[in-house]
Parts: structure tokens; sequence; C-alpha cells
């Protein structure tokens, strides 16, 4: 079946550091990937995705590249900022008879100090 | 505002209690889904529908009933709730085919 993995959390920086949550998945078909972002309190919102091979998504200065060689996502930032501290999950989904269900990674909690 | 709302947030309930949490979209959504939420466990997915009167089951259905009677509204019903029922609940829909989700703000719910 599907499976996301990404990194265990939390992970704790400051600000203005540079940012990397590792993501691989396991598919059946040819996935979507996704990147969704849990503010404190909220609920998810997407931030960004990818559809197929080699696609960059990116928004609010955040990055992944979908790469098929290695089954991986990883986002990313060059500097992140105190406002980003969130639960970020990475998801997929494979379309199956109209069931556009994501199947979601565990979370990981980040957190970034002043 | 394009949004997806939950009624109610916060739940505290007892064993065998039955309850609903409702859910309602106001973008003309066809797909709707309930997922939920455990520490360790990420989201899964409990029940989908496609359209109106089409529903079926997610990965972990068992405890749960939907319904689907408009286009606007999926509420997730607990006949009777368990503590191990005792989870963050989110609903989400989207545009059949378009892949983007949008998520409601969740419903934390507790049976003793």
């Amino acid at each position: 079946g599907n499976s996301v993995t990404q990194m265990e959390g939390p992970v704790t920086l400051s600000e203005e550091a540079f940012l990397t949550i590792n993501c691989t998945y396991t598919a059946t078909g040819y996935p979507s990937l996704f990147w969704y972002v849990q503010y404190p309190g909220e609920g998810l919102q997407l931030l960004l995705k990818a559809t197929k091979a080699d696609d960059k998504g990116s928004n609010k200065g955040f990055e992944a590249t979908y790469r098929k060689e290695t089954t991986s996502f990883h986002l990313e930032k060059g500097s992140v900022q105190v406002s980003d501290s969130a639960v970020y999950f990475c998801a997929l989904s494979v379309s199956n008879f109209g069931n556009e269900k994501l199947t979601f990674g565990t979370g990981t909690r980040l957190t970034i100090i002043p | 505002e394009a949004q997806v709302t939950q009624n109610p947030r916060y739940l505290i309930t007892v064993t065998g209690k039955k309850l609903t949490v409702t859910c309602s979209q106001n973008m003309n959504h066809e797909y709707m889904s309930w997922y939920r939420q455990d520490p360790g466990l990420g989201l899964r997915q409990i029940y989908y529908s496609m359209n109106v009167e089409v529903t079926d089951k997610g990965d972990v259905p068992e405890g749960y009933k939907v319904s689907r009677k408009e286009k606007r509204n999926f509420p997730l019903i607990l006949e009777s709730p368990s503590p191990n029922q005792t989870s963050l609940y989110f609903c989400a829909s989207s545009l059949l085919g378009a892949e983007t989700q949008y998520f409601g703000p969740g419903t934390r719910l507790l049976v003793l």
C-alpha cells in the first residue's frame, strides 16, 4: 500500500537558520505529493504541492522537489522565521476510483526560537 | 469566504452516548472526507463521499457512520462512542479530481 515516512520531530531552530524536513514515500501508481502545515489550534493548510516527477512546489519561501528516483519530497526553507513554528505534514495522493484520499506522514513539529 | 466549518470544536462525552459532528463547506465541492489525527499516526481517513448519496469507507471506518444528503454537508456520526475514539477529527473537501483539499478547523473529542 501507500505510505509516507517523514523526519521525526520535534525540530528546534534559531531564527534565520536553514530548514530541511525529510520525506520519503512508497506508492503504487503515480502519486501527487503535498506538504500541509498546521498552525496551533487550526486545521491543515496546503503549503505546496507537486504533481509529477521533477516538479518543484514552492510557497512562502518553502520549496520541495518531487524526486522519483529517490522517492523523496524534502521540504526546505533558506531562512526560517518565528511565524513558521507549526506542525508540517508530508502527504501523497493517488486517485483510486474517485477517492482522493491523502496518505499522511506522522508530522514534524517545528519550533523557531528568536 | 471559502471555508469548511465543523461543529462542535470541542466535545466531552461518555461511552455509549450517540453524537454527531457536523461538517459544512460553501465551495460547492463534490468530494468530502473525514480524517482522525492521533499522535504518532498522522491523519487517517475514516469515510469519504464523492457526491450526494455516494459514500464509502476509508481506512478506519469502524464505529463511525456518515451521510451525504446535501452537497454542502457531511456529518460524522458516532452511534456508541468508545474511549478509543478519543481523537482530533478533521473534515476536508475538494472539487473532484482537483487534488487540493481544504480542511476544517478540527473537532477535539474526548470519550470518557
